[in-house]
């Protein structure tokens, strides 16, 4: 069946850049998602890209797709504290499969 | 608006008692999502209403589990006898019609303990 995966932890300094990376196998999303999950909290929309780009820029949010590779990124640049949670990718088909979430944590 | 709105916000209970998770979606989405998140198996979709009927309920764990939709405003998840294996935390989400990015939006889960 349809399947995204994704690394279960990520640790990176306080300033340093955060990439996070998924892999999924449904070719027919129109759409890629990443959520951010803070503590104790539900899941909030972070960005999404469509399936026809490469790149998405938002402020110190990058989204790159490799269609061919079927992997997507999320690059965090000058990663603050406050960038703390669980990032989930998820693709848009109505399965909606998502990524098991990557836990991101901030090194003083 | 206030977004979707799960209550409650914690539930403890005893194992073999009946436990009853509610929701209300944003006005206008019509689609409604129930899932559980666990350590160990992650986010887990259990059931999909789209226009207040069950589309997929595939992830429904057994009988146990049912869900309900009597209007556009309402749902709720019901388990009935709990046990300790379901504790979890139990989201609902909305949806507008086609899965529009920013139409989807989740509450903020109800912790539920069987002990």
């Amino acid at each position: 069946g349809e399947d995204v995966e994704q690394s279960l932890f990520l640790s990176v300094r306080e300033g340093d850049s955060s990439v996070i990376n998924c892999t999924y196998t449904d070719s027919s999303s129109t759409y890629l998602y990443w959520y951010k999950q803070e503590p104790g909290a539900g899941l909030q929309l972070l960005t999404y890209i469509f399936s026809n780009m490469d790149m998405k820029q938002d402020q110190r949010l990058t989204v790159l797709l490799n269609k061919k590779d079927k992997h997507l990124s999320l690059r965090i640049a000058d990663t603050q504290t406050g960038d703390s949670a669980i990032y989930f990718c998820r693709n848009s088909n109505y399965q909606l499969i998502w990524g098991a979430g990557t836990k991101l944590i901030i090194k003083p | 608006d206030a977004g979707v709105i799960q209550s409650p916000r914690h539930e403890v209970t005893e194992m073999g008692q009946e436990v009853t998770l509610r929701c209300k979606p944003i006005s206008g989405h019509n689609s409604l999502f129930w899932y559980r998140q666990t350590m160990m198996r992650g986010l887990e979709l259990l059931i999909y209403f789209n226009n207040n009927v069950p589309i997929d309920d595939s992830g429904m764990p057994e009988d146990r589990f049912s869900a309900k939709m009597p209007n556009a405003s309402f749902s709720t998840l019901k388990i009935q006898p709990s046990e300790p294996r379901d504790s979890a935390v139990y989201f609902c989400a909305s949806s507008l019609p086609g899965g529009v990015p920013h139409g989807y939006t989740f509450g903020s889960g109800t912790r539920l303990t069987v002990v």
